[in-house]
């Protein structure tokens, strides 16, 4: 059974720090992972989805990496602004195009001014 | 272009009742899912569909029925409710390769 781990669950940092959030997953047979940004009291919004033959996908201040070997992938986070505290959630799909998504439980971003 | 439309926002349900919950989306995705998300738990699928009449069963299935009639919609029913149903519920579409589009969510309190 896939499972999927973000540590820390909850992280502080002060505006303008560059920062790395991390989720791995324990089986490397995966379709694609998504990265999510859900504010309080909202659904989930798509930030960066990388494909099983992608090794990274970027967007604008974002860039999300991929490492199947691992079970890791990372999603860094350039200049955060007070804007960016939300909680982020990464998701893996296992094999197929319609299968279904496990996900993180998530890490609680505060960017302080 | 409203994406997934979940309806409604807030309900309250005493133990036994039964209710529906709406989902639609006008992006014809063929997947279409619902998940809940309860605080310590993360989110959990409940049931999905990959397309108009085809549906399965997701992680946490019991006490939920749900069918897919057309490509647009995917109501979500409860049979009866219980308080461990208490929760936010959200439903999502998405192509296949493609990013998942989520509606807003139904926050339900089952006294």
């Amino acid at each position: 059974k896939q499972e999927v781990t973000q540590i820390p669950a909850a992280l502080s940092v002060p505006e303008g720090e560059n920062l790395v959030l991390n989720c791995s997953f324990t089986d490397s047979a995966i379709y694609n992972l998504q990265w999510f940004r859900q504010d309080p009291g909202k659904g989930l919004t798509s930030l960066l989805l990388i494909q099983s033959s992608q090794r990274e996908q970027t967007s604008g201040r974002l860039n999300a990496s991929l490492d199947k070997s691992s079970g890791r992938s990372t999603l860094y986070i350039a200049a955060s602004q007070p804007g960016d505290s939300a909680t982020y959630l990464c998701a893996v799909k296992e094999s197929g195009a319609n299968s279904k998504l496990t996900f993180g439980k998530g890490i609680t971003l505060s960017v302080r001014p | 272009n409203a994406g997934v439309t979940q309806t409604p926002k807030f309900q309250v349900l005493k133990t036994g009742q039964s209710m529906t919950l709406q989902c639609a989306q006008d992006m014809n995705h063929e997947y279409m899912s619902w998940y809940r998300q309860d605080p310590g738990m993360g989110l959990r699928l409940i049931h999905y569909s990959v397309g108009a009449g085809i549906t399965d069963q997701g992680e946490v299935p019991n006490g939920y029925n749900v069918s897919r009639s057309t490509t647009e919609d995917f109501p979500l029913r409860l049979l009866s409710a219980a308080p461990s149903q208490t929760s936010v519920y959200f439903c999502a579409s998405s192509r296949p390769r493609a990013p998942l589009h989520f509606g807003n969510g139904t926050r339900l309190t089952v006294t």
